[in-house]
């Protein structure tokens, strides 16, 4: 039963370059959430999807970010345009439905690096 | 989310005991408390929670204060494999996001 799959593992895109950030849930789990940790800070709640649909997004800068978790394969954090700023790791939690926060299963990341 | 405080840095001699504090002083009468940790570049990983009766796994105990206004994770050996950033989380609701502050970074040692 593999956990939460993120990759690539490792990003590094120039400024003005485009990041896709990739994350499949553990099996049986339909709820996605992405947090974002910058250096020697806690990780911050960026949005929250169920298949199809984003439920939470209180979290998301208003600009150059979106995501997405369609129907089949992975959710998909997308940022435009990237700057400096954005570099950050990056992490996604699966959940199945109706759990508390003990069920949460969290990936190892995607380190987003921005030269 | 109930405000959490946590010491920013605590000790502990491998195979003591290490008692890691958190205070959650405006937790409502149905957030549970939970406990998460990041050890260096992997995602958190959950150890216990409760609600208002102290906690036991495989992992550590919780124990929680009568009053809730505060609790105690304790892991009862540590290793150097401990050596993590310890969160301690109050969500509110169904706790669709949880809040991470600083934690309390944990470091074993021989």
């Amino acid at each position: 039963n593999a956990g939460v799959m993120q990759n690539p593992r490792h990003l590094v895109r120039r400024r003005g370059q485009e990041a896709r950030l990739r994350c499949s849930p553990m099996k049986g789990h339909s709820h996605v959430y992405w947090y974002r940790q910058l250096p020697e800070e806690g990780l911050k709640f960026m949005v929250y999807l169920q298949k199809e649909n984003i439920i939470d997004e209180s979290g998301m800068p208003k600009e150059r970010f979106s995501a997405e978790f369609p129907k089949e394969g992975p959710s998909i954090l997308r940022i435009q345009q990237v700057v400096r700023g954005d570099s950050a790791a990056y992490f996604c939690a699966s959940s199945p439905p109706s759990t508390g926060a003990h069920g949460y299963t969290f990936g190892s990341g995607t380190r987003l690096t921005v030269v | 989310d109930a405000k959490t405080t946590q010491p920013p840095s605590m000790d502990c001699a491998e195979g003591r005991a290490a008692n890691l504090p958190c205070n959650h002083s405006t937790i409502s009468g149905n957030e549970y408390v939970y406990w998460y940790r990041q050890i260096h570049s992997q995602g958190p990983q959950y150890i216990i929670h409760g609600l208002k009766n102290n906690e036991t796994n495989e992992m550590a105990s919780l124990i929680i204060t009568e009053d809730r206004k505060s609790s105690t994770l304790i892991l009862p050996h540590a290793t150097l494999r401990d050596t993590a950033v310890y969160y301690c989380i109050a969500p509110t609701g169904t706790a669709s996001k949880l809040t991470f502050g600083t934690g309390t970074r944990l470091q074993v040692t021989l």
